[in-house]
């Protein structure tokens, strides 16, 4: 049973635009939801995390939007530039769990 | 500080053989946690640990051994490899209860079994 689900798979986009990332869950329990940036041959980074007290949370270019009632949560990246190509996860977890569960990716391409 | 650090980065086994994947931090967390990455699945936890000789298993624990004896080493062992293990592992560590839920992830390591 997947937990959270993640779309789409890949995304390409101009520079400038504004590529979305939505991802579902199903565990109610669920109470921290980040977002890791991963460059190829890397680990994955923390890019951007949110609690389900906000609706919204902005850092720099980077916001992510909660919906409780509807158990989804999206990545908006304003006016993205190449160095965004990367692989974006999703992830949820419980009260501060170490169990942090994970979508299962989405390719990003920022063409020049 | 280094972070985390994995070694080796690259690794070729043979059905059967064990090894061990290394992990280390030096940040003084107190969690510490394995995943796998396996195309289009996403990162699964194996193991985690919440201290020195506390560990729990994960989403994906079989075939797998972990241990903590002291806080800043967290090695994984795969006692006999098997070719569903071929993966890219990571490790990764955060504070502890109570403190930020960041996880930094160490540069993992790509095993195959063959």
């Amino acid at each position: 049973q997947q937990q959270v689900k993640q779309s789409p798979q890949s995304l390409i986009v101009q520079k400038g635009g504004i590529p979305i990332i939505n991802c579902a869950y199903e565990n109610t329990a669920f109470d921290y939801f980040p977002w890791y940036q991963q460059f190829p041959g890397k680990g994955p980074a923390l890019l951007i995390a949110i609690r389900p007290d906000v609706s919204e949370k902005k850092e720099g270019r980077f916001t992510i939007s909660f919906n409780k009632s509807a158990k989804q949560f999206s990545l908006h990246i304003m006016d993205s530039q190449p160095g965004d190509s990367a692989t974006y996860f999703c992830a949820a977890s419980t009260g501060g769990s170490e169990k942090l569960v994970f979508g299962k990716g989405t390719k990003l391409t920022v063409n020049p | 500080n280094a972070g985390v650090t994995q070694t080796p980065k690259f690794q070729v086994l043979k059905t059967g053989q064990s090894m061990t994947l290394q992990c280390a931090q030096d940040m003084n967390h107190e969690y510490m946690s394995w995943y796998r990455q396996d195309p289009g699945m996403g990162l699964r936890l194996i193991h985690y640990s919440v201290g020195a000789g506390i560990t729990d298993q994960g989403e994906v624990p079989n075939g797998y051994n972990v241990s903590r004896s002291t806080t800043e080493d967290f090695p994984l062992r795969l006692l006999s490899a098997a070719p569903s293990q071929t993966s890219v592992y990571f490790c990764a560590s955060r504070k502890g209860h109570g403190s930020s839920y960041e996880q930094y992830f160490g540069p993992g390591t790509r095993l195959t079994v063959t």
